[in-house]
């Protein structure tokens, strides 16, 4: 079965603190990778989509990486801020699945002041 | 752009009863999407369409229908609600997902309470 993991489920970190999180897929064969990012009460917003042909993509204090051959990606947030707390998701296309996303289930980020 | 809208954001529901939820994008996307996100269980896809007049079931597709008459409007149909359908509703567009504009775009969400 085509996965996606995020791990952790929650974390906590001071304002200013450069973060990383985590995405794991079972499946190599993924045509992009897209994060995204969800407020409370709020629809999902696209934060950066990574094509299966690249390594990383950069938006600001964001940067995404993907590595299909060990089935990672990682959200890099720098110089973080309380604005950054959300959800964050990452979801994938699967081979086979081309037309539909598999999602994580998010990692919760808390900026504290 | 008003991007992806959906009416209505909120509704409650007794058991038994029926209703339509409405998206609609101004996108021009052919791609359009029905998820359900509940607590613990992420996002999971309902019903999806690859274009006007398409439709296919996804994961969960069980108590719900779709229609896409036109391009830029997808309605999810619940005949007889029951209360496990208590949930927030998204609905999503995008150009194909393999295409370099392959975004997912998400629409504010309708939450859905059935007694």
């Amino acid at each position: 079965k085509q996965e996606v993991t995020q791990i952790p489920a929650a974390l906590s970190v001071p304002e200013g603190e450069n973060l990383v999180l985590n995405c794991s897929f079972t499946d190599s064969a993924i045509y992009n990778l897209q994060w995204f990012r969800q407020d409370p009460g709020k629809g999902l917003t696209s934060l950066l989509l990574i094509q299966s042909s690249q390594r990383e993509q950069t938006s600001g204090r964001l940067n995404a990486s993907l590595d299909k051959s060990s089935g990672r990606s990682t959200l890099y947030i720098a110089a973080s801020q309380p604005g950054d707390s959300a959800t964050y998701l990452c979801a994938a296309p699967f081979t086979g699945t081309a037309s539909k996303l598999t999602f994580g289930t998010g990692t919760r980020l808390q900026v504290t002041l | 752009n008003a991007g992806v809208t959906q009416t209505p954001k909120f509704r409650v529901l007794k058991t038994g009863q029926s209703m339509t939820l409405l998206c609609a994008q101004d996108m021009n996307h052919e791609y359009m999407y029905w998820y359900r996100q509940d607590p613990g269980m992420g996002l999971r896809l309902i019903h999806y369409s690859v274009g006007e007049g398409t439709t296919a079931k996804g994961e969960v597709p069980d108590g719900y229908n779709v229609s896409r008459l036109k391009k830029q409007n997808f309605l999810l149909g619940l005949e007889s609600a029951a209360p496990s359908q208590t949930s927030v509703y998204f609905c999503a567009s995008s150009y194909s997902l393999r295409s370099r504009g392959g975004s997912l775009f998400f629409g504010p969400g309708t939450r859905l309470t059935v007694l």
